[in-house]
């Protein structure tokens, strides 16, 4: 039982370039999360799919989209990647909203 | 916006000793509290819950206190072992209002047990 997937783990990009980090989950889950984590701040809530074909904002959703492709899969998509955005991001899901989350490793990403 | 907030930032002891994390939150509309360690290089992993309805909840070494009255909750860490060395966050879903349902974490307190 894998639970949470995310790849890549570690990512450099330049100023500009676009990326998109996958997430996959194998517990049947139906609510799916995206979380940043910067130093000093803890985890900040970027998207959430509370179930199949549904998203929603979070508190950081500036230059970030998502797709929930299906209910396994959660992408987070950043178009134009800026500096701002170097951070340790963080998929999550749980059975339904309101319930605990369960997260995956973690990508690193750094925007130069 | 209303969050979670840690009284300490880093938390040193020895090993066998117990350790006590505190957290406060502000958003009165939270009716489900949950507690996560974070080791490095990896995600938070879930240790112990509590729900508004309950004052105080037991797992195995763990123990968190929640004192609605005034916004705080507790992690108690029996017996400390150097294992138990991470980031331990704090972490709030609101029954209401725009937070609903969501996880909404604090900034996270740093504990190392010194052999």
């Amino acid at each position: 039982n894998a639970g949470v997937t995310q790849t890549p783990k570690f990512q450099v990009l330049k100023t500009g370039q676009s990326m998109t980090l996958q997430c996959a989950q194998d517990m049947n889950h139906n609510s799916m999360y995206w979380y940043r984590q910067d130093p000093g701040m803890g985890l900040r809530l970027i998207y959430y799919s509370a179930s199949e074909g549904t998203t929603d904002k979070g508190e950081v959703p500036n230059g970030y989209n998502v797709s929930r492709l299906n209910k396994r899969e959660f992408s987070l998509r950043l178009e134009s990647a800026a500096p701002s955005q170097t951070s340790v991001y963080f998929c999550a899901s749980s059975p339904k909203e309101g319930t605990e989350a369960f997260f995956g490793q973690g990508t690193r990403l750094t925007v130069v | 916006g209303e969050s979670v907030g840690l009284h300490l930032p880093t938390l040193s002891v020895q090993e066998g000793d117990n350790s006590i994390i505190n957290c406060a939150y502000s958003n009165s509309a939270s009716d489900y509290f949950i507690w996560y360690k974070q080791e490095s290089g990896k995600g938070p992993q879930f240790i112990i819950d509590i729900r508004s309805n309950m004052d105080k909840r037991q797992g195995q070494r763990v123990t968190v206190l929640l004192n609605k009255t005034v916004k705080h909750l507790s992690l108690q860490i029996a017996a400390t072992q150097p294992g138990d060395s991470a980031v331990y966050f704090c972490a709030e879903i609101a029954s209401g209002g725009t937070s609903y349902g969501k996880l909404t974490f604090g900034q996270g307190t740093i504990l190392t047990v010194h052999p």
